[in-house]
């Protein structure tokens, strides 16, 4: 099956500083990629969706200004938390949508673990 | 509102018993249904997916089932191992621009010895 890579799985950072998150489609291209955050025991929480060479639509609640995420290629996005705090702590999770025909699969990354100090 | 809910919350089980799960569904216009396996701090894992025409799907020992009339599908795991012990989230997709997935809140099962 397809595979999704995220990089770091892991991150500790300071309160104040900013941290960048890969996401990467390895076996196929995907125009579309989606960030999610999870908070222990809960669901996946949609952030924002990532289009190849355009802005990304932020779901309602999410600053974009704080979430920067870049769509560079087919095969990369990148979540950039600047500014992080402590209430910034979660797992991060991306997803590449890839087009199969009868509609649209849509894979998972193994998620980041953001801790900040 | 599209909406997606899962019961139980949480589930125990024992080692080698069966159990289901179950989804319903508010998500309109219907595309296709999920389910995935989450292990702890890690990504989820698609298990199944059902588009409007299917009423069953199997993976192994995991078998899904959907009614596209009544909006509801289970997740039925047979003969379960301690290795099942995850969350299970319940996924519909909509047929619409976007085609926007919409997440249950998941079981959580685990499975004991």
């Amino acid at each position: 099956g397809a595979v999704v890579s995220q990089h770091p799985s892991w991150v500790i950072c300071k309160s104040g500083t900013s941290v960048k998150i890969e996401c990467r489609s390895l076996d196929f291209q995907a125009t579309t990629m989606f960030w999610y955050r999870q908070f222990p025991k809960q669901s996946l929480m949609l952030m924002a969706t990532s289009n190849e060479g355009s802005k990304a639509t932020y779901e309602q609640g999410v600053e974009k200004d704080k979430f920067l995420i870049n769509h560079a290629s087919l095969t990369l996005s990148t979540l950039t938390v600047t500014s992080a705090h402590p209430e910034d702590s979660s797992f991060y999770i991306c997803s590449a949508r890839a087009n199969r025909g009868w509609g649209y699969e849509q894979y998972f990354g193994p998620g980041t673990r953001l801790t900040v100090t | 509102k599209n909406q997606v809910e899962q019961s139980p919350q949480s589930l125990i089980i024992l080692e080698g018993k069966n159990c289901t799960l179950q989804c319903n569904y508010t998500v309109s216009p219907f595309s296709n249904l999920r389910w995935y396996k989450q292990d702890t701090g890690r990504g989820p894992v698609s298990l199944t997916i059902m588009t409007f025409s299917e009423n069953t799907k199997s993976n192994g020992r995991y078998t899904a089932t959907l009614d596209a009339d009544t909006k509801q599908s289970s997740l039925h795991i047979t003969a379960s191992q301690l290795s099942d012990s995850a969350s299970y989230i319940c996924v519909v997709g909509g047929n619409n621009a976007g085609n926007m997935l919409t997440f249950g809140g998941g079981t959580r099962l685990m499975v004991k010895p």
